[in-house]
C-alpha cells in the first residue's frame, strides 16, 4: 500500500456540486499538506495542518475548506465546485523536523 | 511571497546530452529540494541542499546550492530517456516550502 493514498483518482463534476477529496497516510507524520498543481503555474499550497484539529491557510485558500479530524486522515473539500477549480491536486505529509514532503499520486478533478 | 523562477519551462535533448536546469530566487532559504516527477505521479524528492556552495552528486546528477543559498542549478550528464519529467524545485522558509513552476524534460532515444 501506498504511503499516501488520495481518493478518488479521478473525478468529474458540475459547476455547483460539493466535491471532498480525502488524503490518508501509514507514516505517521504530524503535517499534512493540500497542494493544487496547474500547467504552467507549478504547485500552490491551499491548506496545511501541523496536527489534529490544526488548520492553516496556504496561498490559494479561497473556495476550499479542509478537515483534520485524525492524524492520518486529511480532506479537501471544495463547497461549490468552479470550472476554474478544475486541476490535480496532491496531498503531502511531512514528518516533524524534517523537510522532506511524501506526495501521494494525485487527484484529478474536472468541473464541468 | 517567495517566487523561485526555473528556467529552462521546456526542454528537449537527444539522449546523451548533458543539460543543467536552473532555479533562481531572490530569497534566501534555509533549505532547497528538488523533486522529479512522472506522468500520474507525485513529485519524489531526489536531493536536498542546505550549505551555501553544498554540492551533491546522485549517480549523472549533480546538485548545486549557491553561496548565498537564493540559486540552486540541476546538471545531468549524458541524460537517458528515463530521465524524462517534469523537475521541480523547492525551497524551505519558516517550515513552508514554495515550488517553482518546473522544468518539463524530454529525453528522446
Amino acid at each position: 500500500d501506498a504511503d499516501v493514498t488520495q481518493t478518488p483518482r479521478n473525478r468529474i463534476t458540475k459547476t455547483g456540486k460539493r466535491i471532498m477529496l480525502e488524503c490518508s497516510q501509514t507514516k505517521g507524520h504530524d503535517r499534512m499538506y493540500w497542494y493544487r498543481q496547474d500547467p504552467g503555474l507549478g504547485l500552490r499550497l491551499i491548506y496545511y495542518s501541523f496536527d489534529v484539529k490544526d488548520i492553516n491557510k496556504g496561498e490559494i485558500s479561497d473556495g476550499y475548506s479542509v478537515s483534520r479530524q485524525a492524524q492520518a486522515k486529511f480532506s479537501l473539500s471544495l463547497e461549490s465546485a468552479i470550472p476554474n477549480q478544475t486541476a490535480l491536486y496532491f496531498c503531502a505529509t511531512r514528518d516533524t523536523g524534517a523537510n522532506v514532503l511524501t506526495f501521494g499520486a494525485g487527484s484529478r478533478l474536472t468541473v464541468l | 511571497t517567495q517566487l523561485l523562477e526555473q528556467s529552462p519551462q521546456f526542454l528537449s535533448i537527444q539522449e546523451g546530452e548533458n543539460l543543467t536546469v536552473y532555479c533562481n530566487s531572490s530569497s534566501v532559504f534555509s533549505s532547497l529540494q528538488w523533486y522529479r516527477q512522472e506522468p500520474g505521479e507525485g513529485p519524489v524528492l531526489l536531493v536536498t541542499v542546505v550549505t551555501g556552495g553544498e554540492v551533491k552528486k546522485l549517480k549523472r546528477l549533480t546538485f548545486q546550492f549557491g553561496d548565498a543559498r537564493k540559486d540552486s542549478s540541476l546538471h545531468i550528464t549524458a541524460a537517458q530517456p528515463g530521465d524524462t519529467g517534469l523537475y521541480l524545485c523547492a525551497g524551505e522558509k519558516n517550515y513552508k516550502l514554495t515550488f517553482g513552476k518546473g522544468t518539463l524534460l524530454t529525453v528522446n532515444p
